[in-house]
């Protein structure tokens, strides 16, 4: 059974660093073509896409938060981490992991999101 | 940056069919996926790569993606179905994953 798990603080400050720790069962952040994802959603609010890495530890980040992010890897401990740096009130969100799956169609390769943690939320305030 | 836009809320009384759009310039040739959020919960994927089906998502739920528009379709409106949905696509051109806005199902 897949699972993600996402961990982190609750509260942080204005300023601060965020550190968040997705911890995945079930595969392996070494399998072939796989890849875990980032996404934010702050309260009453749409999904918002942070940031993916895959096995072969190719990254890409949002282009309008790339300057904030770090997105790593632990492949033994199946931990992938990101960072957000000078978090501000108007961060305050729910934050998922999420696999990223490769699909075949018939002549071309896709991925999608396919399964994801319950999420973590993280509020900014001093 | 690519936009997708979805209308805010769609209301639909038991037992109909409801139909929710995402638009996006030449959506047509990117694959889309969308993802049912219920309140409290996190996001799960109904239909994937334009129209499959994960195991488990019912056959109400369908999708379809030509020129500007994907729809995602939910025949036999069930109660349960009430949620937010959110199509995505994989925007090449910046290596970005880009949802849309979101919409809000209301089973009448």
């Amino acid at each position: 059974q897949v699972t993600l798990k996402e961990s982190g603080p609750v509260l942080v400050k204005p300023t601060e660093t965020l550190t968040l720790t997705c911890t995945v069962s079930g595969f392996s952040l070494s399998d072939a073509g796989m890849a875990v994802s980032w996404i934010r959603q702050p309260p009453g609010k749409a999904l918002e896409w942070l940031a993916h890495i895959f096995s072969n530890d190719e990254k890409s980040y949002s282009t309008s938060l790339k300057s904030r992010l770090t997105i790593s890897k632990d492949t033994s401990k199946s931990q992938v981490v990101l960072t957000m740096t000078n978090m501000d009130p108007v961060d305050s969100a729910t934050f998922y992991c999420s696999r990223i799956q490769k699909a075949a169609a018939s002549a071309y390769y896709y991925y999608y999101m396919d399964v994801w943690g319950k999420g973590t939320t993280v509020t900014v305030s001093s | 940056s690519y936009v997708l836009t979805q209308p805010p809320s769609v209301s639909v009384a038991p037992g109909q069919t409801a139909r929710i759009t995402c638009g996006g310039n030449n959506i047509g040739s990117k694959s889309v996926h969308w993802y049912q959020q219920k309140p409290g919960q996190a996001p799960v994927v109904v239909v994937y790569h334009d129209s499959d089906r994960p195991s488990g998502i019912p056959e109400r739920f369908s999708g379809s993606n030509s020129g500007n528009t994907a729809t995602l379709t939910i025949s036999r409106v069930e109660a349960g179905d009430e949620a937010d949905y959110y199509c995505q696509v994989w925007h090449t051109s910046s290596d970005e994953w880009v949802f849309g806005g979101g919409t809000k199902l209301t089973v009448l």
